[in-house]
């Protein structure tokens, strides 16, 4: 069956590190996966989106990468702060092409 | 730009009870995707309309419902309530909805609570 797995429930991390958060799947073929931020009693945010044929994507001080041979996205957030405290998901499109997420790495930046 | 609008942001309800919301989506949007989040479970496809058909279904039990009107404003209701439906509820709207090649602009949800 197919399978979205975000492998930390939760991610603790210094001020000024870098946070990566890693999402697998299997038996999808994706053509696109897409990371949110979702905040406590909030809606998820678009982040990023990234293609199958993009191995690496950037957005200040985000980056994504996709490896399709791996099964596997990697989400970077370079000198983290605070305000980067969240949870993080990862989605892409399910068999009838509705977005299916993982359930989220929270993410804990102490200053 | 106004963003997704859902209402209401919360609600009690009893068992046994009926429930409708609501989610107005961007202007110009014409999918609108619900889904049930709950600490548990995460984030679960409820259904997909697209110009005022479903064009895709999660595995939800018949209870739950929904519809789209002709200017892409949605509802979704909920029959019979259980406690166990007792979750947030996020409409999300996109311009295809389809295959995730755009991003999907999320509501705040309601919350909802049945006792």
């Amino acid at each position: 069956s197919q399978k979205i797995e975000q492998n930390s429930e939760a991610l603790n991390i210094q001020e000024g590190k870098t946070a990566t958060l890693t999402c697998n799947y299997t038996n999808y073929s994706p053509a696109y996966l897409q990371w949110y931020r979702q905040d406590p009693g909030r809606g998820p945010v678009f982040l990023l989106l990234i293609r199958e044929n993009e191995k690496e994507k950037r957005k200040e001080r985000l980056k994504v990468t996709f490896d399709t041979t791996l099964k596997q996205s990697l989400f970077h957030i370079t000198a983290s702060q605070p305000a980067d405290s969240a949870t993080y998901l990862c989605a892409l499109a399910g068999s009838q092409g509705n977005l299916i997420f993982g359930k989220g790495t929270k993410l804990s930046v102490k200053p | 730009k106004a963003g997704v609008t859902q209402t209401p942001r919360y609600l009690i309800k009893t068992r046994g009870q009926q429930v409708t919301l609501s989610c107005s989506p961007i202007s110009g949007h014409r999918s609108v995707s619900w889904y049930q989040q709950t600490p548990g479970q995460g984030l679960q496809f409820l259904f997909e309309y697209f110009s005022e058909t479903q064009r895709n279904k999660g595995n939800f039990p018949g209870r739950f419902s929904g519809r789209q009107f002709s200017n892409s404003r949605s509802e979704m209701n909920v029959s019979t309530l259980e406690l166990g439906d007792s979750a947030l509820y996020l409409c999300a709207s996109s311009l295809e909805g389809r295959g995730a090649r755009t991003e999907a602009f999320f509501g705040q949800g309601t919350r909802l609570t049945v006792v």
